[in-house]
């Protein structure tokens, strides 16, 4: 079974602090993982994606995430928080090997808060 | 690129009344899906579809709700009768490919409320 956790539901930090928002995951095999982002009355918007090679993965926006495989892990981070970054977060999972066709599997999500 | 279009954008309906939500995905995508997104459950997938044949439905609540794709350019979900319950925010979702390493764009979705 394919599943995602995101352990935090909020995350509050201040602006030009560091952030991360957690993700770990589970699947049978080898996974691709993505996070996404929610804003206020949004669809959700594709942040970035891990695919296999460098475990360090830069998106849009100044984010990045960090692949590791033995704590199945796959954490959001950002160097310097902007108060413009506050919104819902998504991790979501898909098997390599799997058979689901195109399924992608989200975390329940976390609010991230920035405050000036 | 117009990006994945959704209509309407909010839809206030009373309960027993049949609501068709309308998507059109983004030209060139094989791959839509349609997902409820509540305060309570999250976000959830509904169906999703290939090729405009749907591959996997077990997302669907109960009877009440069916979804088509009749062509590569639009889909449909609609619910009837309608009930207070189905209250969500509805996103429609394409991505190039199913499966594989390939995204999901999202569209910004269509409010529902039944009163």
């Amino acid at each position: 079974a394919q599943s995602v956790a995101q352990p935090e539901d909020q995350v509050n930090v201040a602006e030009g602090n560091p952030l991360t928002v957690k993700c770990t995951y589970s699947v049978s095999g080898n996974p691709y993982l993505f996070w996404y982002v929610q804003y206020p009355n949004r669809g959700l918007q594709f942040l970035l994606k891990y695919i296999t090679g460098d475990n360090l993965v830069k998106g849009s926006y100044g984010f990045e995430a960090e692949f590791n495989k033995s704590q199945t892990s796959f954490h959001l981070k950002k160097p310097s928080a902007l108060v413009s970054d506050s919104a819902l977060y998504f991790c979501a999972v898909r098997d390599k090997e799997g058979s689901t066709l195109g399924r992608l599997y989200f975390g329940r999500g976390t609010q991230l808060t920035v405050w000036p | 690129d117009a990006g994945v279009i959704q209509s309407p954008r909010h839809e206030v309906t009373e309960m027993g009344q049949e609501v068709t939500l309308r998507c059109k995905p983004i030209s060139g995508h094989n791959s839509l899906f349609w997902y409820r997104q509540t305060m309570m459950r999250g976000l959830e997938l509904l169906i999703y579809f290939n090729n405009n044949v749907p591959i996997d439905d077990s997302g669907m609540p109960e009877d009440r709700f069916s979804a088509k794709m009749p062509n590569a350019s639009f889909s449909t979900l609609k619910i009837q009768p309608s009930e207070p319950r189905d209250s969500a925010v509805y996103f429609c979702a394409s991505s190039l490919k199913g499966g594989g390493a390939y995204e999901q764009y999202f569209g910004p979705g269509t409010r529902l409320t039944v009163t």
